[in-house]
């Protein structure tokens, strides 16, 4: 089975730009998180998406939205960007949620 | 707020040495899952363990999971360099009685392990 890919690998945006960030999970897995990494902070929970429909949500401002596609792909759209948006994104599918989760390579986000 | 406490933040050490890794939280878990991440790469699932007490090995790997269910540890044996990386794990916690929307994945902070030739 093909793992999780994630696109783009890496992205230079200026403040005040958005950014959309795309993630196709292994084939069979309909649940999809998105999870942000900084040094700091470790491993921060942005949403999961099950079946198109957004089962969870951690503690991010509403400049941070998704969306899951019919086939299980899922879209990460960070609007506004700022400073400390500078990050490594990472997708995770799932066969059930907080389950054993597969990770992509992540998008490392750098915003100036 | 539902913590997990991984220590050593830090730890480097020289091959051939042994080591253990700790994740702790005042909460129960119905399973807890250990992860490791290499630089530049998202994180690969290593084992995930459900049982109170028990203990899974993969090589030179050993991980056990607490009697309550509220901490579980890694211990290395013989360190290689290929061992080199962020050790994460992740604690699945079930909140009411439904599954979904009540269900969370806990994240420790990781633990950085440096093996030196």
């Amino acid at each position: 089975k093909a793992g999780v890919t994630q696109t783009p690998r890496y992205l230079i945006k200026t403040r005040g730009q958005q950014v959309t960030l795309s993630c196709s999970p292994i084939s069979g897995h309909r649940s999809v998180s998105w999870y942000q990494q900084t040094p700091g902070q470790g491993l921060q929970f942005l949403f999961e998406y099950f079946s198109e429909t957004q089962r969870n949500k951690g503690n991010f401002p509403g400049r941070f939205s998704g969306r899951q596609f019919s086939n299980s792909r899922s879209e990460m759209n960070v609007s506004t960007l700022e400073l400390g948006d500078s990050a490594l994104y990472l997708c995770a599918s799932s066969s059930r949620g907080t389950g054993e989760q597969y990770f992509g390579p992540g998008t490392r986000l750098t915003v100036t | 707020t539902q913590l997990l406490e991984q220590s050593p933040q830090f730890l480097s050490i020289q091959e051939g040495e042994n080591l253990t890794v700790y994740c702790n939280s005042s909460s129960v878990f119905s399973s807890l899952q250990w992860y490791r991440q290499e630089p530049g790469e998202g994180p690969v699932l290593l084992v995930t363990v459900v049982t109170g007490g028990e203990v899974k090995k993969l090589k030179r790997l050993t991980f056990q999971f607490g009697d309550a269910r509220k901490d579980s540890s890694l211990h290395i044996t013989a360190a290689q360099p290929g061992d080199t990386g962020l050790y994460l794990c992740a604690g699945e916690s079930w909140q009411g009685r439904n599954a979904g929307n009540n269900r969370k994945l806990i994240w420790g902070l990781g633990t950085s392990l440096a093996v030196n030739p």
